[in-house]
């Protein structure tokens, strides 16, 4: 079963570049990687996903190794409103997609 | 745009008693998911559908039971509330597999007493 590992939580000061690491050792050939974040009393939302090449959108970047066995979540310049959890989740047996316990991002003014 | 619409926002229930947890999308995805979220933990898969008429258990299916009549409707059963099955509970759909980007609800806040 592919799963992944991230950090607990990191820090990061406001208007500074972010880098969200995620281990997927296991992944298999055809696991895509998502990553989605989930703000404070809300539901989680969607962020990135990608499956072997970099991937950028109005959010982030996603960095994919080029074995595959791990990838970052790059916010170019954090903000307040980034405080946040963050999953980092790989498809898992049809539409079993599990999410893990996440990174809690704190953003420092 | 509604989107997922969950229902009731929160509820309190007592042990024992059954309960349903209402899931509507109006987006016409095929994938639907029920999760629950507990303190300081991250999402926990309940159970998910493919598409209509079909569905899977998740990690933490006990306890819970799911149908998929149609594409719009994926109610959520505690067929007899515990106090731990306390939680927030997440319904999300997607349009595809793997690629499809999860859409969620606003959550569910379930009290068991």
């Amino acid at each position: 079963d592919a799963k992944t590992t991230q950090p607990n939580s990191m820090e990061s000061n406001e208007e500074e570049p972010v880098h969200l690491p995620c281990n997927h050792s296991t992944i298999s050939g055809t696991d895509y990687i998502h990553w989605y974040r989930q703000l404070p009393s809300q539901g989680p939302e969607y962020v990135i996903h990608g499956l072997t090449s970099n991937v950028n959108n109005r959010m982030a970047s996603l960095a994919i190794a080029e074995d595959r066995k791990s990838s970052t979540l790059i916010l170019h310049r954090a903000t307040l409103r980034d405080a946040a959890v963050y999953y980092c989740i790989l498809k898992y047996n049809n539409n079993d997609m599990r999410f893990g316990a996440g990174t809690r991002l704190t953003v420092k003014p | 745009t509604a989107g997922i619409t969950q229902a009731p926002t929160s509820q309190i229930l007592a042990a024992g008693r059954s309960m349903t947890l209402r899931c509507t999308q109006d987006m016409r995805h095929n994938a639907m998911y029920w999760y629950r979220q507990d303190l300081g933990l991250g999402l926990r898969l309940i159970h998910y559908s493919n598409t209509a008429g079909t569905t899977g258990k998740g990690e933490v299916p006990d306890g819970y039971s799911v149908s998929r009549a149609n594409t719009d409707d994926f109610p959520l059963t505690l067929a007899s509330a515990v106090p731990s099955q306390t939680s927030v509970y997440f319904c999300a759909s997607s349009e595809e597999r793997n690629t499809g980007e999860l859409f969620f609800g606003e959550g569910s806040r379930l009290t068991v007493l």
